[in-house]
C-alpha cells in the first residue's frame, strides 16, 4: 500500500529563519509527487510537481527536491505569510490490474507557523 | 480562468438523511476527483471521473456515490449520512488522465458538511 509520511508534524520559525520539511514515501513506482499549502478553512493551493528523482523546482521562498525515498521542501527566509499547512502528495503507478487514475495519497501535513 | 468551485460551501444535516454536492472543474479539464478531509484520517481519495464514467474508486462504502456530466461538471452524493461522514469534502480537477501522463489536479474550496 502506498504511504506518505510527513516531518516534523508541525514547525514554528522566526521570520527569515530557513528550514525544511521532509516526505517520506513509499510506492511501487512513482508516477508524481505534489506540494501543495492549506490556509484554515481552504482547498489545497497547488505548489510543486516533481517526476524524477535529482528533479528540483522553486517559487518565491519555495523550493522543492526529490530523491528516490524522499522529497524535501525548502523555504528560505520564511515570512509570517508563508504560515500554512503543507501538504505533500503521491501519484503512483497501477498496480496489475489496477487502476492509479485520478487518486492521489497524501500525508498528514506538516502545519508551518512563522512569527514577526 | 475562473478555478474549481464547489457548492454549497457549507451544510448541515441530521443522521439519515442525504446529501448532494457539486463541483465545476476548471475550464478544459475533463478530469474530477473527490476527496475527503479530516482531522484524524487526513485527505482521503474517494473516487475519479472522466468523460461521465468512475475510472477508480477508493475504500468507502457504497453510501458514497457520484457521477460526472457531459459539461465535466461532476456531483457526489452520501446517502443514509452518519456521523462520521463530517468533514470537509474537496473536489480537484485535472486536464486529463491518460495512460504516462500524470496530471496536476487543482482543488476547489470545498464543502463543509456537518451531520448532526
Amino acid at each position: 500500500e502506498d504511504q506518505v509520511t510527513q516531518s516534523p508534524e508541525a514547525l514554528r520559525l522566526q521570520e527569515g529563519e530557513s528550514s525544511s520539511l521532509n516526505c517520506s514515501y513509499t510506492v511501487s513506482g512513482l508516477r508524481g509527487l505534489f506540494w501543495y499549502r492549506q490556509d484554515p478553512g481552504k482547498g489545497p493551493e497547488f505548489l510543486f510537481t516533481l517526476y524524477s528523482a535529482g528533479e528540483e523546482k522553486e517559487k518565491e521562498r519555495l523550493k522543492a527536491t526529490l530523491t528516490k525515498k524522499e522529497s524535501f521542501l525548502h523555504i528560505t527566509a520564511p515570512k509570517p505569510e508563508d504560515s500554512a499547512t503543507y501538504l505533500c502528495a503521491v501519484q503512483a503507478e497501477a498496480n496489475a490490474g489496477g487502476t492509479s487514475y485520478g487518486k492521489l495519497t497524501f500525508g498528514q501535513g506538516t502545519i508551518l507557523t512563522v512569527h514577526p | 480562468k475562473a478555478g474549481v468551485t464547489q457548492t454549497p460551501r457549507y451544510l448541515i444535516k441530521t443522521r439519515g438523511q442525504q446529501v448532494t454536492l457539486s463541483c465545476s472543474p476548471i475550464s478544459g479539464h475533463r478530469s474530477v476527483s473527490w476527496y475527503q478531509q479530516t482531522p484524524g484520517q487526513g485527505l482521503q481519495f474517494l473516487f475519479e471521473y472522466f468523460s461521465e464514467t468512475q475510472r477508480n474508486k477508493g475504500n468507502f462504502p457504497g453510501r458514497f456515490s457520484g457521477r460526472q456530466f457531459s459539461n465535466s461538471r461532476s456531483e457526489m452524493n452520501v446517502s443514509t449520512l452518519e456521523l462520521g461522514d463530517s468533514a470537509l469534502y474537496l473536489c480537484a480537477s485535472s486536464l486529463a488522465w491518460t495512460s504516462g501522463w500524470t496530471d496536476t489536479q487543482y482543488f476547489g474550496p470545498g464543502t463543509r458538511l456537518t451531520v448532526l
